[in-house]
């Protein structure tokens, strides 16, 4: 079946550091990819979305780049903030459900 | 654009009590959802309606939850009776239709004591 595995967390992290969290996937067929990230007391906000083989997924910072070979979709972002603290949930959408893995909280602390 | 509303933001209740939780989609998505999310964990999808149609309901507890969307807007969700294993954020999604992103609502925190 399909699913989504995330590293487990938490990630701890210094300002300006450099940050990823790892994400493979299971599926048939080709899905599309997403990173959603929820901030203390808030719902999911999507974060950035891959469609198809190598496209580069970004926002804020963030990159993700969907590699088939590999079934991954790892999330980088080159120096975080404090106020980048929040949980990360890798997802992707198969025949329109939206399967989400675990998630991954990240703290950066100043 | 409003987002996705849900109310109310909190809800604690005693178990085998009843709960009902409301969801606004974003105007003209025809595509709404409900998840719950144990605490540690990712949402799990509860239920998808289609317009005013269920979609997929295969992992909704129906001995206890209902929902309805009666004219493809508004949605509540119900839970009768609460059991302690229902203490979750439940949240409300919504999309322009099938296999496009979902937009999520803040969520309703249910507590059972």
């Amino acid at each position: 079946g399909n699913s989504v595995t995330q590293m487990e967390g938490p990630v701890t992290l210094s300002e300006e550091a450099f940050l990823t969290i790892n994400c493979t996937y299971t599926a048939t067929g080709y899905p599309s990819l997403f990173w959603y990230v929820q901030y203390p007391g808030e719902g999911l906000q999507l974060l950035l979305k891959a469609t198809k083989a190598d496209d580069k997924g970004s926002n804020k910072g963030f990159e993700a780049t969907y590699r088939k070979e590999t079934t991954s979709f790892h999330l980088e972002k080159g120096s975080v903030q404090v106020s980048d603290s929040a949980v990360y949930f890798c997802a992707l959408i198969a025949t329109d459900k939206l399967i989400f893995g675990t998630g991954t909280r990240l703290q950066v602390f100043p | 654009e409003a987002g996705v509303a849900q109310s109310p933001r909190y809800k604690i209740i005693e178990k085998r009590q009843s709960v009902a939780f409301w969801c606004n989609p974003i105007s003209g998505h025809a595509t709404l959802y409900w998840y719950q999310q144990i605490l540690g964990q990712g949402p799990k999808l509860l239920i998808q309606f289609q317009n005013n149609g269920v979609v997929d309901d295969s992992q909704l507890p129906k001995d206890r939850f209902s929902a309805e969307r009666l004219k493809g807007v508004d949605s509540t969700l119900k839970i009768q009776p609460a059991k302690l294993e229902d203490s979750a954020v439940y949240l409300c999604a919504s999309s322009p239709g099938l296999n496009q992103p979902q937009h999520f609502g803040d969520g309703t925190r249910l507590s059972i004591l």
